[in-house]
């Protein structure tokens, strides 16, 4: 999975409960994504960085917050307010925001309890 | 509205034979295709990428294809392999070059038997 970790695997999460998704990679990039992928869809973008300590919303980034202190991290909370949260949630970075080839994580799934 | 179809949604073939899969896009400004390959439960990875001005890249047994005028692509798997048993996105990149201008269709999902 090219050099971008993340965990956990699988979470659980019950109503009402903020958690967080890791991310981090060891390849050098300045530019990180992170993907909602449902059944029958193509992948959405939810936020996107382009270099450390800043970030855009992608096309549904509601329910959602991100932040990128450092450059091989970027963690995603999935807050109360996202109503719909189960899906497979990847991670992706690559050299620059742009046209350059993304490199994803192996994913994580999101269930709710 | 940008969009990228794939077809068939999903193929069953025999091992050792040829397969091709088809993306048509309606997405503008065009600047670049790629093809990437989505393990069950795993990260997608990239098998090629396509600019305006190419018409075909390989990578293996793998062969894209790509015709801008008519905004269609195709991926040929050459011999395959119980291995290529995945689903293979196409994704088009906007003009801009954001990430917030990739639109990915929903994949074929390709299941190679003995």
């Amino acid at each position: 999975d090219g050099g971008i970790t993340q965990s956990p695997k699988y979470l659980f999460r019950k109503e009402g409960q903020n958690v967080t998704l890791s991310c981090e990679q060891n390849l050098n990039h300045d530019a990180m994504y992170w993907y909602r992928q449902d059944p029958g869809q193509g992948l959405r973008l939810i936020y996107y960085s382009q270099i450390v300590n800043d970030f855009q919303k992608g096309d549904i980034a509601e329910g959602y917050s991100v932040s990128r202190e450092k450059k091989e991290s970027f963690p995603l909370t999935v807050t109360s307010a996202q109503k719909n949260p189960t899906a497979f949630y990847l991670c992706a970075s690559s050299i620059a925001q742009g046209q350059e080839t993304q490199y994803f994580g192996p994913g994580t799934r999101l269930l709710v309890l | 509205k940008n969009q990228v179809e794939q077809s068939p949604q999903s193929l069953i073939i025999l091992e050792g034979k040829n397969c091709t899969l088809q993306c048509n896009y309606t997405v503008s400004p065009f600047s670049n295709l790629r093809w990437y390959k989505q393990d069950t439960g795993r990260g997608p990875v990239s098998l090629t990428i396509m600019t305006f001005s190419e018409n075909t890249k390989s990578n293996g047994r793998y062969t894209a294809t790509l015709d801008a005028d008519t905004k269609q692509s195709s991926l040929h798997i050459t011999a395959s392999q119980l291995s290529d048993s995945a689903s293979y996105i196409c994704v088009v990149g906007g003009n801009t070059g954001t990430a917030s201008k990739l639109t990915f269709g929903t994949g074929t999902r390709l299941q190679v038997t003995l």
